[in-house]
């Protein structure tokens, strides 16, 4: 079965701390992933995708991630993050072509600290 | 531009009643879904639809219903509401060939006594 799975519900950050949040994915063939970040009180908001090319990709806000496809795994990564960083994050996968939706990990509660 | 606009945005029901969520949106998609968010579970696909008139399950279809009869709405349905649907729930929606891109709207949060 397709599966998307994040290693940290709670992370506690200080400002400008690096940011690395980590996100594997168990699909056969091609995939299609994505980070989606959820503000407080807000609804979801897509931060990059990934569906081929170079597996770096960088998206909004100064986020990027990786596919690293060996390794099975998409993970998020920020050098330097801001108090307004705080949010849930959402890792999310869907098979190439697939039209029954993504994929959700059950999401990352980021806190930043000022 | 309006998006995914989600009706009503809160509800308060009783065990037993019925309610329809409203999900509509202007960017001509042909992909529609719903899911449901509840803590510490991330999203889980309720139901979903592919076009007008088409309808499919999801993860989590039990005790919902919905419809889709016209190409920009996706009705999601609760025929005799329990406790366990309390959630917020988030419509959002695909065109279809950007791979999975998913456009969502800003949540209904409902709570069944």
């Amino acid at each position: 079965a397709q599966s998307v799975s994040q290693h940290n519900h709670h992370v506690i950050l200080s400002e400008a701390a690096s940011l690395e949040l980590g996100c594997n994915y168990s699909y056969g063939g091609t995939v299609n992933l994505f980070w989606y970040v959820q503000y407080p009180g807000q609804h979801l908001q897509l931060l990059l995708k990934y569906f081929s090319g170079d597996p770096l990709v960088k998206g909004i806000k100064g986020f990027e991630a990786e596919f690293i496809k060996s390794k099975f795994s998409f993970n998020l990564r920020k050098p330097s993050v801001q108090w307004s960083d705080t949010a849930e994050y959402f890792c999310a996968g869907i098979s190439g072509g697939g039209a029954d939706g993504l994929t959700f990990g059950k999401g990352t509660h980021l806190i930043i600290q000022p | 531009n309006a998006g995914v606009t989600q009706t009503p945005k809160f509800r308060v029901l009783k065990t037993g009643q019925s309610m329809t969520l409203l999900c509509a949106q202007d960017m001509n998609h042909e992909y529609m879904y719903w899911y449901r968010q509840d803590p510490g579970m991330g999203l889980r696909l309720i139901h979903y639809s592919v076009g007008e008139g088409t309808t499919a399950k999801g993860e989590v279809p039990d005790g919902y219903n919905v419809s889709r009869l016209k190409k920009q709405n996706f009705l999601l349905g609760l025929e005799s509401a329990a406790p366990s649907q309390t959630s917020v729930y988030f419509c959002a929606s695909s065109s279809g060939t950007g791979a999975g891109e998913l456009f969502f709207g800003e949540g209904s949060r409902l709570t069944v006594l």
